[in-house]
């Protein structure tokens, strides 16, 4: 099985505008982190935000927020008021704190585009 | 502050040819290491990784090897390429639960 999955391969979003990509996640550690990315054309790989299992409260950087929900085991990114410079992929991924602990999973991504 | 270096960032080599990619972390210590491929278009995937000097996990079977000679010192080896070895490579770091720091990326042609 997956231990990430990304629905959405494309989503477009008009500037200014907020939106969401999803984000689902299999494991059955109780302990674990979830981690989104940004990547730009440029190729290099952004870290925006982090939301650990045991966290109350939904992790937010700015106008980035996660949207964590931990019995739907799904960690939605939030991105508020799109400008163009949001535009690229966006990758979640997951550590496992006992089960593997060293090993990041990656989703497949989302690529998003801001419309002017 | 920690860094992370990864070089060359472009590369094109025939096939057939050897590769070595280095990848070098400063400002911490004992870090893990791990390095990445990414097809065109396509999401990561986790290549090797390792938790300290010597110690080299494989997550896929291929003609690619990696060694970890020094503490922040990550080599993405190949004695003879293949077409299907092209692709953007990234290594990364992390210590106890940070999240993954990822260097530049190196892209991979093969000719």
């Amino acid at each position: 099985a997956q231990k990430i999955t990304q629905t959405q391969p494309g989503m477009f979003v008009q500037e200014k505008e907020a939106v969401t990509l999803d984000c689902t996640y299999d494991t059955s550690d109780p302990s674990y982190g979830l981690f989104w990315y940004k990547q730009p054309s440029s190729g290099e790989m952004i870290f925006l935000i982090y939301q650990g299992s045991y966290d109350q409260q939904n992790a937010t950087e700015g106008r980035y927020s996660l949207n964590f929900q931990k019995a739907r085991k799904s960690a939605n990114l939030v991105i508020s008021a799109s400008q163009l410079g949001d535009s690229a992929m966006y990758f979640c991924a997951m550590r496992e704190d006992w089960n593997t602990g060293n090993q990041f999973y990656f989703g497949t991504g989302t690529s998003l585009t801001v419309i002017p | 502050s920690q860094t992370i270096h990864q070089w060359p960032a472009t590369l094109v080599q025939p096939v057939g040819s050897p590769l070595s990619l280095e990848c070098t972390v400063e400002g911490t210590s004992n870090p893990n290491l791990y390095w990445y491929r990414q097809a065109a278009g396509r999401g990561l995937q986790l290549l090797f990784y390792s938790v300290g000097i010597g110690q080299i996990s494989s997550e896929v079977p291929q003609n690619l090897s990696a060694s970890r000679p020094q503490d922040r010192q990550f080599i993405l080896s190949s004695k003879k390429l293949l077409l299907s070895d092209s692709g953007f490579y990234l290594c990364a770091w992390s210590t106890g639960r940070s999240p993954l720091h990822f260097g530049n990326g190196t892209r991979l042609t093969v000719t």
